[in-house]
């Protein structure tokens, strides 16, 4: 089984609704992360999260919100969704005490906003 | 701050030649440096990394990079492609708790 999995894979959806992107990890990593990839642009951070009570805004941040259920758990939502919201989603994580800034991600979410 | 530049958005290249994929960073303290690769409809797996020691990190499928710090570049190379190297190549630098990525180098790889 996959260590990072998210759900769903793929969603489409319209112009102004809510739209809420899970991750889980089964590797017991403390350090979460939202990227969207867009072509040409590369990954680019939305949100991480050291822990469940420390959540950091990354340098995409506006239009998104995530929570930390527990540790093994992040989601992303997009409150009310725009079109150039349309993009490839991952969450990955790490565990730095490791002495490794290794970040594994999961395998994405492709969103279309219509 | 730091800024990740791949110099190359596109490298088609024949079966069985070389390949390099440039990657040049911005940071004026050390760093530590990764290359992913994300292969058609796949999510991103690391490829190799560079966290200290030996300036020369190869992977286990024949790349190898080769970190300069007087020139703040993480080159990717491989002396012969094959057709499951088509992929998209990510550089990223880390510096504390975040990754900063590259905009990504497509390899094409013809048979």
């Amino acid at each position: 089984d996959a260590d990072v999995t998210q759900t769903p894979r793929n969603r489409i959806t319209k112009t102004g609704k809510r739209i809420m992107l899970e991750c889980s990890q089964t590797k017991g990593h403390d350090r979460m992360y939202w990227y969207r990839q867009d072509p040409g642009l590369g990954l680019r951070l939305i949100y991480y999260s050291f822990d469940v009570k420390d959540i950091n805004k990354g340098e995409i941040s506006d239009g998104y919100s995530v929570s930390r259920q527990a540790q093994a758990k992040f989601s992303l939502s997009l409150e009310s969704a725009i079109p150039n919201q349309t993009a490839l989603y991952f969450c990955a994580t790490s565990e730095p005490r490791t002495g490794d800034e290794t970040q594994y991600f999961g395998p994405g979410t492709r969103l279309l906003v219509l | 701050a730091q800024s990740v530049t791949q110099l190359d958005s596109q490298v088609p290249v024949f079966e069985e030649a070389p390949v390099e994929l440039r990657c040049n960073y911005s940071s004026s303290v050390s760093v530590y440096l990764f290359w992913y690769v994300q292969y058609p409809n796949q999510g991103l797996q690391l490829l190799l990394k560079y966290l200290s020691g030996s300036t020369l990190v190869e992977s286990i499928n024949g790349f190898e990079a080769e970190f300069n710090k007087s020139q703040t570049s993480f080159h990717l190379r491989k002396p012969s492609v094959h057709i499951s190297d088509t992929a998209e190549y990510f550089c990223a630098v880390s510096l504390g708790d975040k990754l900063s990525f590259g905009a990504g180098t497509t390899v094409t790889v013809r048979a």
